[in-house]
């Protein structure tokens, strides 16, 4: 029933890992986003796919890669992992049109411990 | 890009007392302005937002204002309660989709 769902809650791994987070959303929209939040809260946006397609890739390292099957899901990859990215990492969605298009709705967020 | 600051980084206030948040963009194209609430261990969720043709929101205990000839707007909560306590990011959007968070206020009420 949750409108937007991120699996893993936590991810704990060695660096130099591989490790997908996956993210679906139930609310028809047409826009989701990659978010990371570090330790000290700071919330910056990753990328953002409309419609299955990249819009906005932030600087971000090589190693992160999203990948939209269809327009309910945003998936997000990394190679090589590095102590650096652990974090907090946040999916989104927000409708894309209309008078409610900015307003983002977070999935819970998914943990990431790199050792 | 649009750069987002927010201030102060922490806040403290008794409760019933009223909290005040700041934040100043760069980009005079943003045009959306919403503040999310995250409560520890939580994930951030919508508590209000107000449009450039917009100067001021009001829904219940809680106020957006917004300035756009200086470019800054600012949240404010009245009669503060411990559920308040909280981070808060305000954001601006430019054109499109392109969401540029501050750097979040942790806001504590004493009970």
């Amino acid at each position: 029933d949750t409108a937007v769902s991120q699996t893993p809650k936590y991810l704990v791994t060695q660096m130099g890992n591989d490790k997908s987070i996956k993210c679906e959303q139930n609310l028809g929209h047409d826009t989701m986003y990659w978010y990371k939040q570090d330790s000290k809260k700071f919330l910056k946006i990753m990328f953002s796919y409309n419609n299955k397609e990249l819009i906005i890739n932030e600087t971000v390292p090589n190693r992160f890669s999203p990948k939209s099957p269809d327009k309910a899901h945003l998936n997000l990859h990394i190679n090589s992992l590095e102590l650096g990215d652990s974090a907090v990492y946040f999916c989104a969605s927000s409708h894309g049109t209309g008078l409610a298009k900015n307003i983002q709705y977070f999935g819970a967020g998914t943990r990431l411990s790199v050792l | 890009g649009e750069n987002v600051e927010q201030h102060p980084s922490t806040l403290s206030v008794q409760e019933g007392d009223s909290a005040v948040i700041k934040c100043t963009y760069s980009d005079s194209a943003s045009n959306y302005f919403p503040w999310y609430k995250q409560e520890l261990g939580k994930r951030p969720q919508l508590i209000i937002d107000i449009r450039s043709n917009v100067g001021e929101k009001k829904d219940q205990r809680i106020a957006v204002t917004l300035n756009k000839t200086a470019k800054h707007f600012s949240l404010h909560i009245t009669e503060t309660q411990p559920e308040d306590s909280a981070v808060y990011f305000c954001a601006a959007i430019l054109t499109g989709n392109q969401f540029y968070f501050g750097t979040g206020t942790s806001l504590t009420v004493i009970p």
